[in-house]
């Protein structure tokens, strides 16, 4: 299975900031890689796709970039909604395998 | 507008079977191009993908769970079903359906989930 990791795991960051997660593939998936929004008691929700497609409906302070093996999400300014639990998770081999969560905390 | 719906026991014994099934609305997987896959989240922990089905009816497993799961669909009801055997007190988690297609190749919709509890 390919790995993914994230860095950091938690990360504590106040409203109005702009907040980076990375995620490191074990090996190369070209842009095969999503981001997901998990809140506490509620489902993933599907941010980006494809590395740096914005899924519809999602606001334009979201934005992924990377290929390969190194990838990141960036949040511009930071909105209270946005206190989450953050996956990525690679598509390009099945099993799909998801990164271990970066929590965003105030 | 799409949905999906995990239904199912909350718990169960011991090395019983679970039997899972997601019920969707808004969408065909008689529709080329359509997958539904099941992931699993156990409490405080990451996200583990299952299996997934396709619209031709290709099934695709996790390897370390191959020996003990099945996944069908029923197109004319919606549904998708999930069994996994041998239930053991670490398959404790929230069971959640989810759609994608192989264009984009993500979940771009997911259930609600079901929690799953196992008892010894």
């Amino acid at each position: 299975d390919i790995q993914m990791t994230q860095s950091p795991s938690a990360l504590s960051a106040s409203v109005g900031d702009r907040v980076t997660v990375t995620c490191r593939a074990s090996q190369t998936i070209s842009k095969s890689l999503a981001w997901y929004q998990q809140r506490p008691g509620e489902a993933p929700k599907a941010l980006i796709y494809e590395a740096s497609t914005l899924q519809s409906g999602v606001p334009s302070r979201f934005s992924g970039s990377g290929s390969g093996t190194e990838f990141t999400l960036t949040i511009s300014s930071l909105q209270p909604d946005d206190y989450a639990t953050y996956y990525c998770q690679q598509y390009k081999t099945y099993p799909d395998t998801f990164g271990q969560g970066t929590k965003l905390e105030i | 507008q799409v949905t999906l719906k995990e239904s199912g026991p909350t718990q169960v014994k011991l090395t019983q079977t679970l039997t899972l099934t997601c019920t969707f609305s808004g969408f065909s997987l008689r529709t080329g191009g359509v997958t539904v896959g099941w992931v699993r989240q156990p409490p405080g922990r990451p996200l583990e993908s299952l299996a997934v089905i396709y619209w031709n009816d290709r099934k695709l497993y996790n390897p370390s769970l191959k020996d003990r799961l099945s996944i069908t669909k029923d197109t004319s009801q919606n549904q998708v079903v999930l069994t996994l055997t041998n239930m053991d007190p670490v398959d404790t988690a929230t069971y959640y359906c989810a759609r994608s297609n192989i264009l984009t190749g993500h979940y771009d919709t997911w259930g609600q989930g079901a929690l799953v509890t196992v008892s010894s």
